[in-house]
């Protein structure tokens, strides 16, 4: 079956460290990966986007990598700051539609 | 540049009622896409709707409509409405027929009892 897995735990790290999120996924093959980031009660809001022969992307604190023979993507903020506190979803870009992991809790204490 | 809106923000419905709600395109964007984001998880696509025309569609049963107008807004329709409906429903718009970045609306809080 197809399946889109995040880590299901929350994540709590320390103001200042490195965050990494794993998102796993199996059966599917998805031409684009995209991380969003969700704060309660609002709707998603796009970060990066990575494409299926790119193995690194990058955006200020931010950087996503791609193995499509892992079928894993893993997402990291560096330097991370309280105001990185949210949930953090993946969502694979299959033809039209998005396909969304369960999201991962990440909480930035100071 | 107007972003994705959506109304209402929130609604109460008993179970068996039906419902619409509604939403506006960011500018310049022809593709609107739906998704159900039950509490704890990640959104469900229910459908997308590019230039008038549903464009795929999940795995969501009949009584789940949509419709889309030719200023891009568009319409999600929920009849004979069941408990399990109740979630955040979200709509997203994106600027081609195909899905790539999608930008998302704040999203109807539907409740039924």
């Amino acid at each position: 079956s197809q399946k889109i897995e995040q880590n299901s735990e929350a994540l709590n790290i320390q103001e200042g460290k490195t965050a990494t999120l794993t998102c796993n996924y199996t059966n599917y093959s998805p031409a684009y990966l995209q991380w969003y980031r969700q704060d309660p009660g609002r709707g998603p809001v796009f970060l990066l986007l990575i494409r299926e022969n790119e193995k690194e992307k990058r955006k200020e604190r931010l950087k996503v990598t791609f193995d499509t023979t892992l079928k894993q993507s893993l997402f990291h903020i560096t330097a991370s700051q309280p105001a990185d506190s949210a949930t953090y979803l993946c969502a694979l870009d299959i033809v039209r539609k998005l396909i969304f992991g369960q999201g991962t809790e990440l909480s930035v204490k100071p | 540049e107007t972003g994705v809106t959506q109304s209402p923000t929130h609604l109460i419905k008993t179970r068996g009622q039906q419902v619409t709600l509604r939403c506006s395109s960011q500018s310049g964007h022809n593709t609107v896409s739906w998704y159900q984001q039950a509490l704890g998880q990640g959104p469900q696509f229910i459908f997308q709707y590019y230039r008038e025309e549903e464009n795929g569609r999940g795995n969501f049963p009949p009584r789940f409509s949509g419709l889309q107008f030719p200023n891009y807004s568009s319409e999600l329709n929920v009849n004979a409405l069941e408990l399990d409906d109740s979630a955040l429903y979200l709509c997203a718009s994106s600027s081609t027929g195909t899905s790539q970045t999608q930008y998302f609306g704040p999203g109807t809080r539907l409740l039924v009892l």
